[in-house]
Formats: C-alpha cells, structure tokens, sequence
C-alpha cells in the first residue's frame, strides 16, 4: 500500500489560474515536506509544514495531521511553475527517513 | 536557504567499477541522507548517518554500499562493485537536528549511469 498518496496525478492549467495539490497519509505522520522537481531532476524544497498552514509567496500549504493530509496551493501559476511536486512525511516507525509519494505533474499553459 | 552541494551532477562508468559521490552538506548539520530515484520511480531512502555512523538503512542499501564522512570533509556514498540497477539520481540531504522539526535539506542530485 502507497503510504503517500498525492492527488491529482496531473493538472494542466492556464496561466494564472490556481493550483490545488493534495496530499493523505495511509498512518499517522509528524513531519510534512513540500518539494519541487523540475523536469531535469533537481529537487528543491517548497514548504516544511508539520502542521497548521504555512505560506511562502505565492504557495500556501495546509496540514491536518489529525486528518492525515496536506495540501499545496498555488496561486497565480505562471509556466514555470511546471514540473513534479512532491509531498513527503516522515516515516511512522520514529526513525527519521522520509518517505515521498508519486508527485503532481503540473504543466502550465500560457 | 541553505545549501547541499553534490559532486559530481553526472557520473558514467562501466559496471563493476567502483564509483564514490561526494556530498557537502549544510555546514553546521549533523544528520546525513542519501536518498535514490530510478528515472520515473519514486524517491526512495538509502541510509542516514549521524556520529560517523550509519543509524538505519533501508533495503535498497545493498553490501556493495558504504558510507562515511572523514574528518568532517564530503559525505560520501560508496558504491563497489556498480550494477546495472544501481543507475539513477542520488540524492544527498541533511538536518540539524533528528525526529520532530528538523526539516531536511537536499542537494541537487547525482545522476549515476551505470553501462
């Protein structure tokens, strides 16, 4: 079973429009991550939200963890917002390694 | 926001040699990851390092890896011999702190191509 599981796995926008990207936990987590792949590969972090919601610009991310879920929202997208984002928790056993779901492939449109 | 720094971004050998990617993690961390992504696969966990030891591995960490960090230099993980499966982006990280709130920190990969 996915432990991570994000939502859409696609999104096609328009520039402009706004983003909604989800993310639930098959367990209990402590430990939120938002990251960002571009198409060649490299990974940079978004957001590190263990719980409440946080912003950073024009991302806004929101943890339940009593709920086990996170979300993404970006607003105002632009083209090149494109690319893979990631939701990550911290694995249940305690232990400190992350565990990643399969990522929200957003393309932007102009 | 801090930076992880990873040499080299490419690396191509032969199978069966040995190959060592080197990591230089934020300065004042404590806590090291390495972290592998097959091409289209999810990001998976190798192993994490603290004190000059190694604190968990998964198993995707097979015997022919190793990893160190003498005297403070580059994080280092070790691979002898390569194998065709051992082809993919490896990734570095590491926190200040462990457990709860100690967010990590990533480099920008290594895309190892093994032949």
């Amino acid at each position: 079973e996915q432990q991570v599981q994000q939502s859409p796995a696609s999104l096609v926008l328009q520039e402009a429009e706004n983003a909604e990207l989800q993310c639930s936990f098959s367990i209990f987590t402590n430990q939120v991550q938002w990251f960002y792949q571009r198409p060649g590969g490299r990974l940079v972090s978004l957001l590190y939200n263990p719980s409440g919601t946080k912003q950073s610009g024009r991302l806004t991310s929101t943890t339940v963890i009593k709920e086990r879920r996170s979300s993404l929202h970006i607003s105002s997208s632009q083209i090149t917002d494109s690319g893979t984002y990631l939701c990550a928790m911290e694995h249940p056993s305690g232990s400190w390694q992350l565990i990643f779901g399969s990522g929200t492939q957003l393309t932007v449109m102009p | 926001g801090p930076k992880v720094l990873q040499i080299p971004s490419h690396q191509i050998i032969d199978m069966g040699q040995m190959v060592t990617l080197n990591c230089d993690p934020v300065s004042n961390h404590l806590y090291f990851y390495w972290y592998k992504q097959i091409l289209g696969q999810q990001m998976e966990f190798l192993v994490n390092f603290y004190n000059g030891k190694v604190m968990e591995k998964s198993k995707l960490f097979k015997d022919q890896f190793s990893v160190e960090r003498p005297d403070g230099s580059y994080f280092t993980l070790k691979i002898q011999p390569t194998a065709l499966e051992d082809s993919a982006v490896y990734f570095c990280a590491s926190s200040s702190d462990w457990g709860n709130y100690a967010e990590q920190f990533f480099g920008p990969g290594t895309r190892l191509t093994v032949l």
